[in-house]
């Protein structure tokens, strides 16, 4: 079984279009996040939920919208695509955590969702 | 704000020889986690070793060891006996203590080494 799993793995679309990514993750997890991963490889953090509850929202435009309708599932929603959103989203999942991180505690990454925007 | 920067682009090793990653970062802290991550082909994201900062002691994983330097603020990845499976994108991430008071995880990382292992 796929701890994080995300769909589509792989989305190609025109500029102006709408569309969506799905993660879920069967780890009872707490918390969630999209990451997105530039052209150039450089990986940064765009949303964490916490238990449906926004937590996180990292200066991104609105037109990227996530929904958590549980907190198994944390989708993004990308209206109006442009050119420059073409990267590769990475969904992630983690247990609540206080300050101090227990020993095998860790980030569970989705295998990836590769936007390319035409 | 915390910074996490990797110097080295890209990396070169022979088979069986070792290599190290560099890595520095900035923060204000005192308390902090770091991590390095390794990032094959297949883009999966794989935890290859963390390092707790209140500990003085380098971690170390199989082959993968860590040299924490605080007070320089540097924590680089040594690789013994480099493998084939070793080839893959390095990253170098942050992780604060106080973190959003326990309720989320966020990592700050690197831009990245892309290491080639020669046979």
């Amino acid at each position: 079984d796929t701890a994080v799993s995300q769909t589509p793995k792989y989305l190609v679309t025109q500029m102006g279009n709408d569309k969506s990514i799905k993660c879920e993750q069967n780890l009872g997890h707490d918390t969630m996040y999209w990451y997105k991963q530039d052209s150039k490889k450089f990986l940064k953090i765009m949303f964490s939920y916490n238990n449906k509850e926004l937590i996180i929202n990292e200066t991104v435009p609105n037109r990227f919208s996530p929904k958590s309708p549980d907190k198994a599932h944390l989708n993004l929603h990308i209206n109006s695509l442009e050119l420059g959103d073409s990267a590769v989203y990475f969904c992630a999942s983690s247990p609540r955590t206080g300050p101090t991180l227990s020993t095998n505690e860790k980030l569970f990454f989705g295998s990836g969702t590769q936007l390319s925007v035409l | 704000a915390q910074t996490v920067t990797q110097s080295q682009p890209e990396m070169s090793v022979q088979e069986a020889e070792t290599v190290t990653l560099s890595c520095t970062y900035d923060t204000s802290e005192s308390d902090y986690y770091l991590f390095w991550y390794k990032q094959p082909p297949s883009r999966q994201m794989i935890l290859v070793i963390r390092q707790e900062a209140y500990k003085q002691q380098n971690a170390t994983e199989n082959r993968f060891s860590v040299n924490f330097q605080k007070a320089a603020k540097s924590f680089s990845l040594k690789i013994s006996d480099s493998q084939l499976g070793d080839a893959a994108m390095y990253f170098c991430a942050y992780r604060g203590y106080l973190n959003y008071g326990g309720a989320t995880n966020k990592l700050i990382f690197g831009t990245g080494t892309l290491l080639a292992v020669q046979p």
